[in-house]
């Protein structure tokens, strides 16, 4: 039964850069894709970016300046960092993994974390 | 704004069978399969179907996909009060190289 657990600081002032790491339990990292997605409050769904061993880092080109997604293998963790961010990158933030090559087929899901920027 | 457009509500009474559309493009929907996703409030999003109607084990057959060009849709038989939610559908986009959402639709129940 794979398991995902998330944590990362939930306030940020404007500019600052936004730091999330998810736990992965009970899969390596090969055969999965890792991924981040995020959700602004009362809003739909955005796809971060994801990892995989085949396919290597993808991200969303209206975030890719910004954004790096990183694994430790060594702590089956993977991480999401924002830089820069603003009042408009508040939303909770969600780890999620499915199998590699598939899309974003995702059965595996953080808790989510809540992230506001703020001032 | 999403890339792939869903009706931002839908409704039905319990036991009618009701249906969400997901429409996207050549980039997407049409050359890619598309998955759906259901969401409770404060919850994490869980997989409901995946390339474009294969259920993950516990998700009932009254719940069905279909693709046909660049629209796919979701359909629930017999609904029921649990069923109100949201659901998104997503799909890979190869122009974006990334995934895409739809906006969301919220199922309630009459």
């Amino acid at each position: 039964q794979v398991q995902l657990r998330q944590w990362g600081a939930g306030l940020l002032k404007p500019s600052e850069t936004l730091s999330l790491t998810c736990a992965v339990y009970g899969a390596s990292f090969s055969g999965y894709s890792w991924t981040w997605i995020r959700q602004p409050p009362g809003k739909g769904l955005e796809w971060i970016g994801e990892f995989s061993h085949s396919e290597g880092t993808r991200y969303n080109p209206s975030l890719k300046s910004r954004v790096t997604i990183s694994t430790d293998t060594s702590k089956n963790h993977f991480s999401l960092r924002l830089t820069s961010v603003t009042a408009p990158d508040t939303a909770v933030y969600f780890c999620a993994s499915g199998p590699v090559g598939s899309g974003p087929w995702y059965n595996y899901w953080g808790q989510g974390t809540l992230v506001t920027v703020s001032s | 704004q999403s890339v792939l457009t869903q009706p931002p509500s839908a409704s039905g009474t319990p036991g009618q069978r009701v249906t969400i559309s997901c429409s996207g493009s050549s980039s997407n929907v049409g050359s890619n399969f598309v998955h759906w996703y259901r969401q409770l409030p404060g919850t994490a999003p869980t997989l409901l179907l995946y390339r474009n109607n294969q259920r993950p084990s516990g998700v009932p057959d009254r719940i069905s996909g279909s693709k046909s060009g660049t629209s796919a849709s979701l359909a629930i038989s017999g609904l029921r009060s649990e069923d109100e939610a949201d659901y998104y559908c997503v799909a890979w986009d190869d122009s974006l190289s990334g995934g895409v959402f739809g906006g969301g639709t919220k199922l309630t129940v009459l």
